[in-house]
Formats: C-alpha cells, structure tokens, sequence
C-alpha cells in the first residue's frame, strides 16, 4: 500500500498568513493527489485535485503543487474560516490512503 | 443538488453485523465510482472501499477485506456495506463518497459503534 506521510501534523497561524502544508508519497503517485479540509462535526470539503486543480467554489488563495513524490498545499493568506484539518489522499492505486491530517489552528 | 444520506449505523457487539445503506440523488449515480470512508473518533479518514459504476470492480481496503462487502443498486441510486464480524476497531463514522478525480460528494455520515 502507499503510505502518505503529512507534514506537520499540526500548525499554529495567523490570519494573513501564508501557510504550507506537504504530503510525500512513499512511491510515485504520478499527480493523483487531492486535497480535502474538514471542520469539526463536518464532511470533508474537496479542494484540489490532481495536484492542482482548483476545484469550483473553492478560494484562490489555495493551491496546489507536486514535486515528484512531494505535494504542497498552500493557503496564501489565511482567512478566519481556514482554521480547519486539511488531509491529503492518492487516488493512484487502491486502497487510496489519506494522510494522517494536519490541524491549522488560530495563534 | 447533490444529496448524499447514510443510514444504518448503530451500536453492535464484537463479531456482530450490519448494514450501511447510502441514498443518493441530485447526480448520475449510475455514471459514478462509489466509495465508503470511516473516520474513528477524534482520528483521520480511512478510506475503507470502492465500487465500479456497473459493480464488476470492488477493492478494499486490508483490515476490512473478507468480513465487508460493497454493493450498489443503480436502480434505487443506492449504495451499501455488509459488515460482518465486526471489530471495536471498526467503530467510526461511516461517510459515502463519489465523485471525479476526487470525492466531491459526501453525506453527513453514520456511526457503528462496537462494543459489549
């Protein structure tokens, strides 16, 4: 199975803040990586698939980016409704692993 | 508008049964791969199992494999998940799932608590 190890599992930040978040694949995945943000109580939200599509609805100040088995989301400028776990997922190979999350939460 | 409805969980004993049943409209059902995700309190997704669009493919995730079964009714937009001999590892929140290059659609999920 593909193992998808999130970076870090937790983060403090700021509103206005840029913020990175990384996901590696512990094999290639080719760009079969999306990215999902859940708030407490809440479904996941789908943001980014394939790496880097936007998905409709979805604020630009997110985006997405791979470099081989290494994929970033980037939140440019945080804003307040941000504050959520955001999980990685490879939809290369079944079963399609999640990372273990990455909780961003108001410093 | 998409709708996504779990139904079926509940409190069961170890080495006991159940059935999830997902009801979806507001999308072609028929035309979707279909998915089951757990989340254990307080814990990360898992994704536990996938359907084709016709049923002719179903994986699974390892821990799951031989005591679960996902199953489809394209004719009632409905998705399902035998349980057997559950485990009290297996206690989370059931969500379905679908969608392209991703999952876009989710309910709002259904509790399986194992437990004596």
């Amino acid at each position: 199975d593909i193992q998808m190890t999130q970076s870090p599992s937790s983060l403090s930040a700021s509103v206005g803040d840029r913020v990175t978040i990384t996901c590696r694949a512990s094999q290639s995945i080719r760009y079969y990586l999306n990215w999902y943000q859940q708030k407490p109580g809440k479904a996941p939200k789908f943001l980014i698939s394939d790496a880097s599509s936007l998905q409709s609805g979805v604020p630009s100040r997110f985006s997405g980016s791979e470099s081989g088995t290494d994929f970033t989301l980037t939140i440019s400028s945080l804003q307040p409704e941000d504050f959520a776990t955001y999980y990685c997922q490879q939809s290369y190979s079944t079963p399609y692993t999640f990372g273990q999350g990455t909780k961003l939460e108001i410093k | 508008e998409v709708q996504v409805v779990e139904s079926g969980g509940a409190l069961v004993q170890p080495g006991g049964s159940l059935r999830l049943s997902c009801a979806a409209s507001g999308f072609t059902f028929s035309l979707y791969w279909m998915n089951w995700v757990r989340q254990a309190p307080g814990k990360g997704l898992e994704w536990v199992a996938n359907i084709k669009q016709d049923g002719s493919e179903k994986y699974y995730v390892d821990s799951v494999k031989g005591r679960f079964t996902i199953s489809r009714d394209n004719a009632k937009n409905s998705l399902y998940l035998q349980m057997n001999d559950l485990r009290a590892e297996d206690t989370a929140l059931y969500y379905c799932a679908s969608g392209l290059g991703g999952l876009g659609y989710w309910g709002q999920g259904t509790l399986v608590t194992v437990s004596a």
